[in-house]
């Protein structure tokens, strides 16, 4: 079946970059997400990537997708304390209805 | 675009209760989604719309669950007999076209007592 790890925590200083990896299983995904989620808070869209592409950046964030390894990776440059957050990498189910996520990873940044 | 909407943001209720939920999704986003997040969980996918119609379960979704999107606008999630294991995050999230994301509401969150 589908599944996505990630790694649980991640601890960086303010200034640094951020580099997040997600594994996933479904070959077939046609979409790959990344969601942040303050405490308390819902799921923020951060981006998104085709499965036909190898990188996708959007400001300070760029993700690289590796489809033969199905290894996804969200880089965070220049990482400030509001980025501390959970990260959750995200893949499509094969009938292209529910996402599919990790059990996210605890990005911690100080000052 | 006013984002997904969600009420209440907070529930507390006993054991044995019922509750419902509502999600707003953003106007004109024909499907919509229920999750269930955990502590130290990512969300687990629930139910599923397109328009008015429930196109897919979870095994998740016991019986006494019950999902309702009557208009194909907003949706109501119930949980009848609620217990302890009910305790979570709900999520709803809400899509446009096929190439288009999914966008989540801040959540319902549910502790029963």
């Amino acid at each position: 079946g589908e599944d996505v790890e990630q790694s649980l925590f991640l601890s960086v200083r303010e200034g640094d970059s951020s580099v997040i990896n997600c594994t996933y299983t479904d070959s077939s995904s046609t979409y790959l997400y990344w969601y942040k989620q303050e405490p308390g808070a819902g799921l923020q869209l951060l981006t998104y990537i085709f499965s036909n592409m190898d990188m996708k950046q959007d400001q300070r964030l760029t993700v690289l997708l590796n489809k033969k390894d199905k290894h996804l990776s969200l880089r965070i440059a220049d990482t400030q304390t509001g980025d501390s957050a959970i990260y959750f990498c995200a893949e499509m189910t094969q009938a292209g209805t529910a996402l599919i996520f990790g059990k996210g990873t605890t990005l911690s940044v100080s000052s | 675009d006013t984002g997904v909407s969600q009420n209440p943001r907070h529930k507390i209720t006993k054991r044995g209760q019922n509750v419902t939920f509502r999600c707003d999704p953003i106007s004109e986003h024909n499907r919509l989604y229920w999750y269930r997040q955990t502590l130290g969980q990512g969300p687990e996918f629930l139910t599923y719309f397109q328009n008015e119609a429930q196109l897919e379960k979870s095994r998740l979704l016991s019986d006494r669950f019950s999902a309702e999107r009557p208009k194909g606008s907003f949706s109501t999630l119930e949980i009848q007999r609620t217990e302890q294991g009910d305790s979570a995050m709900y999520l709803c999230a809400s899509r446009g076209q096929d190439n288009q994301p999914q966008h989540f509401g801040d959540g319902t969150r549910l502790s029963i007592l």
